[in-house]
């Protein structure tokens, strides 16, 4: 099993769209956890953290349910500049230090 | 903000050679750096952490008489592909801790590799 899970999509939307993607995760031990952008041939840019709480920047909401180990993230009023591949990502202290792991990614495609 | 300079960031070489990529943290000072590497379609998967002054830690399935890293200095790794097969071409990214910033690492550019 993958330690980070996500659909691979694409998910193709009009702009304007509401769209979420979520997430899975298999270790209980991931400490932190955040979504990044990665554009076409790109590095990841981190786009944010998420937290138990939830929390929010612009359109852009981050949720975390630890019980389940499930991190969503959904993206109101989509832009075409919002196409791109969302990476689910999760902090584990393994060995003596802090790794970042990376799902494989959810591809977006904002159409006008 | 920080940033992490990685070069070159594109590389396309004959079989059986060694191609060097470097990772420089250009405003902090980084006792940390991690490679990873990318095939497409696939997550970016982690191949070793650098720590400055010592060996690196290698993740499992990482040949590291392969992948040679040398970390000198506190803003300078270098991941080395030693005689690359075309198996070996893929996109290496490195990235790079900084204990004060707020982002939990900041990445390189990234060096896409292909081996002919």
């Amino acid at each position: 099993r993958k330690e980070v899970e996500q659909d691979p999509g694409p998910f193709n939307v009009p702009e304007g769209a509401t769209v979420a993607f979520n997430c899975t995760y298999s270790n209980s031990a991931s400490q932190s956890f955040f979504w990044y952008r990665q554009d076409c041939r790109k590095e990841p840019k981190l786009l944010m953290s998420v937290y138990s709480s939830g929390n929010e920047d612009g359109r852009f909401t981050a949720q975390l349910n630890r019980a389940s180990q499930y991190i969503s993230l959904l993206i109101r009023d989509s832009k075409l500049s919002d196409s791109a591949t969302y990476l689910c990502v999760v902090n584990l202290f393994s060995g003596g230090y802090n790794k970042l792991i990376f799902g494989a990614g959810t591809r977006l495609a904002v159409h006008p | 903000g920080a940033v992490v300079s990685q070069h070159p960031s594109r590389v396309i070489c004959k079989s059986g050679t060694s191609v060097k990529i470097e990772c420089r943290s250009l405003d902090f000072q980084a006792t940390t750096m991690f490679w990873y590497r990318q095939f497409p379609k696939q997550s970016l998967m982690l191949m070793a952490t650098s720590n400055e002054g010592s060996k690196a830690t290698y993740e499992q399935g990482v040949e590291k008489d392969k992948f040679l890293i040398n970390h000198a200095s506190l803003t300078l790794s270098t991941l080395t592909v030693t005689s690359a097969h075309p198996e070996d071409s893929s996109f290496y990214i490195c990235s790079a801790r900084d204990s004060y910033g707020d982002q939990p690492q900041h990445f390189g550019d990234g060096t896409r590799l292909s081996i002919l």
